[in-house]
């Protein structure tokens, strides 16, 4: 079974500051990698996604996302953050070959940005 | 880009009562949706995958029987809390799966459902 880690729990960091959120996953096979952001009070709304090719993926509002298939992993990452990127951030992952097509989360990350 | 809409976005419910969530894909058609369940500062647990026209599969721990999911169609799939008690009170999410592998596919949420039993 698919299995999704966020290392991070709660990261806080000042306006400016790079950022770079953990992600890694258990699955043997072909996998989609997606990062989702939920600010207060909203839905999931999409940041990025990985299907195939360049392993480095340029998403919304600034974020980027590099897969390493030898790591099993796929780290968010941002180069100076702003007061409007606090919020909640998952990661997910879904195996391209099962006909089920669910998606697993990970525990997600709080990011808290002080101005 | 793709739209769900779920309703209602928040319900307030007795002990014992029903309740039912829908979720509509409003343009486009979603042969498969979920449906997740979200605990305060936690992460999205998927309760059960929902296929038009077919029997939902549920996850492991999931009451079957207390949580009722029907798709009937290619734009809806409706979410039943069945004798509702408190410890169901949550955030419940539903996702509708869209495009086929490597075009436009991509999962589209809902809003969220706040439940609260009381």
């Amino acid at each position: 079974a698919q299995s999704v880690s966020q290392h991070n729990h709660h990261v806080i960091l000042s306006e400016a500051a790079s950022l770079e959120l953990g992600c890694n996953y258990s699955y043997g096979g072909t996998v989609n990698l997606f990062w989702y952001v939920q600010y207060p009070g909203q839905h999931l709304q999409l940041l990025l996604k990985y299907f195939s090719g360049d392993p480095l993926v340029k998403g919304i509002k600034g974020f980027e996302a590099e897969f390493i298939k030898s790591k099993f992993s796929f780290n968010l990452r941002k180069p100076s953050v702003q007061w409007s990127d606090t919020a909640e951030y998952f990661c997910a992952v879904n195996a391209r070959e099962m006909r089920a097509q669910k998606l697993v989360f990970g525990q997600g990350t709080r990011l808290t940005i002080n101005p | 880009g793709a739209v769900v809409s779920q309703h209602p976005s928040w319900v307030i419910c007795k002990s014992g009562t029903s309740v039912k969530i829908e979720c509509r894909s409003l343009d486009f058609q979603a042969t498969t949706m979920f449906w997740y369940r979200q605990f305060p500062k936690q992460s999205l647990m998927l309760m059960a995958t929902s296929n038009e026209g077919s029997k939902a599969t549920y996850e492991q721990g999931v009451e079957k029987d207390k949580f009722l999911i029907n798709h009937a169609s290619l734009t809806l799939s409706t979410l039943t809390v069945t004798s509702a008690h408190p410890e169901d009170s949550s955030f419940y999410i539903c996702s509708a799966l869209s495009g086929r592998q490597g075009f436009n596919y991509g999962y589209t949420f809902g809003s969220g459902t706040r439940l609260t039993v009381v």
